[in-house]
């Protein structure tokens, strides 16, 4: 695998289910952040990690709940979303926080809350 | 204000036109300018980096007015695959963070 990748490629489910979204890098890069995308709408930044510390928390929900158990792996833990959390959820990286050449995305997560 | 505005268009090119669009941004204590280009249902790619003093790579071009603070990026000789969102990106409070606009959606029809 190279780059970086991101699993379920689609999901959908309801608003009582919990699951998990994961992001993997194989860049050896330190920094890695989520992303929401909505239709219309700018990319949203949600949450930023470095060396497994999240430094910024973009006033998300308390439903998003991220992991970061080390440098190559992020979580999105998902639980009792609302419809309008439907979206293409992007995980990225880039190889120092604070790198301002280059962030790279994953294909993305599309979710779809019932 | 939009920390980044774009105009989303869309932008029908003929092939073999030139379509050029500009960005602004609000913060003029930005730093760092970016465009990227997101393909249909993919996630965005670095198309390229934007200079003080522009940058130039193939039939792209992208230049930074400070002044008035906006970035533009001109494609000429449009090709089909050129069809694509372009993401115009600035980072506005230092590194740690980077602000997306909503995208131009270019069209380039045959």
């Amino acid at each position: 695998e190279t780059g970086v990748t991101q699993t379920p490629r689609h999901l959908v489910m309801g608003m009582t289910n919990k699951k998990s979204l994961k992001c993997e890098q194989h860049l050896g890069h330190n920094a890695m952040y989520w992303y929401k995308q909505s239709a219309k709408k700018p990319l949203e930044l949600m949450f930023v990690y470095s060396l497994e510390e999240r430094v910024e928390n973009n006033s998300v929900p308390s439903r998003f709940s991220p992991e970061c158990p080390n440098s190559s792996h992020l979580f999105l833990h998902l639980h009792t979303l609302q419809p309008e959390d439907s979206a293409l959820y992007l995980c990225a990286s880039s190889q120092e926080l604070g790198d301002p050449n280059e962030q790279f995305f994953g294909p993305g997560t599309r979710l779809t809350v019932l | 204000r939009k920390e980044v505005e774009q105009d989303p268009g869309p932008f029908n090119v003929p092939e073999g036109a030139t379509v050029a669009f500009n960005c602004t941004y609000s913060n003029s204590a930005s730093q760092s300018f970016f465009w990227y280009r997101q393909d249909c249902r993919k996630e965005p790619k670095l198309l390229m980096s934007v200079y003080s003093s522009g940058n130039e790579d193939g039939r792209f071009t992208a230049q930074l007015n400070r002044a008035s603070q906006y970035i533009s990026l001109l494609i000429r000789d449009s090709k089909l695959s050129d069809s694509a969102t372009y993401l115009c990106v600035v980072s506005p409070y230092g590194n740690n963070r980077l602000a997306f606009g909503k995208g131009n959606q270019v069209v380039v029809i045959p």
